[in-house]
C-alpha cells in the first residue's frame, strides 16, 4: 500500500516570506498527485494536480505554485505568503487501481 | 458540472446508535465512483467506503455500509453501533469515470456522545 510523507507538520511564516511545502509519496509509481487547502471546519479546495513530471494543472488562481521534479515529489512553493494563504493544506496520491486517493496528514500553515 | 450536495453540517447520537449522513450529487454520467471520506480531529482524511455506480449491491465495510441508490442520485452512509472514535468530519465525493478529480461535498461533522 502507498504511503504519502508531508512535512512540515506545522509552519508559521510572516507575511512576505517564502514557502516551500513538500510530499513524497511511497509504495506506488506513475500517480495522480493533488494539493488541496482546507480552511477550518470548511471542506476542500483543489489547487494543483499532477498526472506525470513536469505537468501541472492549476484549479485556482492564486499567489502559489506546485511542482514535480519527480515522479513521487511534489512541491508546493510561494514567493511571497500572503494572509489569505493561512490554512490546512493536504497533499493526496491516486493511482489507477483503486480510484480511491491516499492523503498524508496535512501541514497546518500560519501567516502572520 | 458534478456537484455533491451534503444537507447535514451536523449531527449527534449516542455512542452505540445508529446514524445515517446523507449525501446526494448531480450528474449526466453513467459511470463513475462514489467515496465516503472521515476526518477525525488529526484532520487526517481516511477513506471509508467506495461504491462503482455500475453495481447494484450497497458497499459494505464492518459497521459502514452505504444506500446507493443511483435514480435518487442519494449515496448515504449508515454507521451502525456508533463508536466514540467516529467523532469526525464524513465527506461524500465524486469521480466521473473518465476523470480522476474527486468532486467534494461541504461535509457533515458528527458527534458521538459517550
Amino acid at each position: 500500500s502507498q504511503t504519502i510523507h508531508q512535512w512540515p507538520a506545522t509552519l508559521v511564516q510572516p507575511v512576505g516570506s517564502p514557502l516551500s511545502l513538500e510530499c513524497t509519496v511511497e509504495g506506488t509509481s506513475n500517480p495522480n498527485l493533488y494539493w488541496y487547502r482546507q480552511a477550518a471546519g470548511r471542506g476542500l479546495q483543489l489547487l494543483f494536480y499532477s498526472v506525470g513530471i513536469g505537468q501541472i494543472s492549476s484549479e485556482v488562481p492564486q499567489n502559489l505554485s506546485a511542482s514535480r521534479p519527480q515522479d513521487r515529489q511534489f512541491i508546493l512553493s510561494s514567493k511571497k505568503l500572503l494572509l489569505s494563504d493561512s490554512g490546512f493544506y493536504l497533499c493526496a496520491s491516486q493511482t489507477t487501481l483503486n480510484y480511491g486517493y491516499t492523503f498524508g496528514s496535512g501541514t497546518r500553515l500560519t501567516v502572520v | 458540472a458534478q456537484t455533491v450536495t451534503q444537507s447535514q453540517p451536523e449531527m449527534s447520537v449516542q455512542e452505540a446508535e445508529t446514524v445515517t449522513l446523507s449525501c446526494t450529487y448531480d450528474t449526466s454520467e453513467n459511470n463513475y465512483y462514489l467515496f465516503w471520506y472521515k476526518q477525525p480531529p488529526s484532520r487526517q482524511m481516511i477513506l471509508v467506503i467506495r461504491q462503482e455506480a455500475y453495481k447494484q449491491q450497497n458497499a459494505t465495510e464492518n459497521r459502514f455500509s452505504v444506500n446507493f441508490q443511483k435514480a435518487a442520485k442519494s449515496f448515504s452512509l449508515k454507521i451502525s453501533d456508533s463508536q466514540l472514535g467516529d467523532t469526525a468530519m464524513y465527506f461524500c465525493a465524486f469521480m466521473k469515470d473518465s476523470n480522476y478529480q474527486l468532486i467534494w461535498g461541504a461535509g457533515t461533522k458528527l458527534i458521538i456522545k459517550p
